[in-house]
């Protein structure tokens, strides 16, 4: 199946500072789909990429669909506590059959 | 509006039983996906299902199967129960399988210990 690489694992960071991460995929993805998931709860969808190069916001989260198509990009300016938690890339693979990533943990000192 | 709701929260089962669990979807979505996740992982794509047909399937045993109503929800069955499929199992719901129509929303899942 396909592997979607997500770096870096995890990321310690204070409250304020500006986070980046990333996914990379050796196959061609048509969508890209950002999720964050806290303990226990299931994954929340925050931003969903269509188009190779697209830059898309959701407040102060922007992610990227890299030229390649192979790869996406995830930032969050101005980091709070309430960012904590796990954040997964994902993107369907023939349309129908969904690949996650390993997911990169966030934690953030206040 | 209701999101996409799974029950039971939490199930023990023994090694060999057989378990279903069961999902909702968001209403107006026709979609349904289900995913194993263990701890430290992200999910495992297991099934998706549209319209009552199964149309995508990820790399799991037989010992799985899903099936999806005429009012769109669906149950995921797992027979002869191992250790190893304890995990949380999630469900997720889709306006479709077509681009732009296949953004998964997500239950809170459902925690399946095997002892």
């Amino acid at each position: 199946g396909q592997q979607l690489n997500q770096s870096p694992q995890s990321m310690f960071i204070q409250e304020g500072e500006d986070v980046s991460m990333n996914c990379t995929s050796s196959s061609i993805f048509n969508t890209w789909l950002w999720y964050k998931q806290d303990p226990g709860e299931g994954p929340v969808l925050l931003i969903a990429l269509y188009k190779a190069g697209e830059l898309t916001s959701n407040g102060r989260l922007t992610a990227q669909f890299g030229i390649t198509r192979k790869d996406s990009f995830l930032n969050i300016s101005a980091s709070i506590p309430s960012d904590v938690g796990i954040y997964f890339c994902a993107g369907p693979y023939n349309f129908n059959k969904f690949y996650f990533g390993s997911g990169t943990k966030l934690n953030v000192k206040p | 509006d209701a999101g996409v709701t799974q029950s039971p929260t939490h199930l023990i089962k023994t090694r060999g039983q057989q378990v279903t669990l069961r999902c909702s979807p968001i209403s107006g979505h026709k979609s349904v996906s289900w995913y194993q996740q263990v701890l430290g992982q992200g999910p495992q794509f297991i099934f998706q299902y549209y319209e009552k047909e199964e149309r995508g399937r990820g790399n799991f045993p037989d010992r799985f199967s899903a099936r999806q109503f005429p009012n769109y929800s669906s149950e995921l069955n797992v027979n002869a129960l191992l250790l190893g499929d304890s995990a949380l199992y999630l469900c997720a719901s889709s306006r479709g399988t077509g681009l732009h129509e296949n953004e998964q929303f997500f239950g809170p899942g459902t925690r399946l210990t095997v002892l």
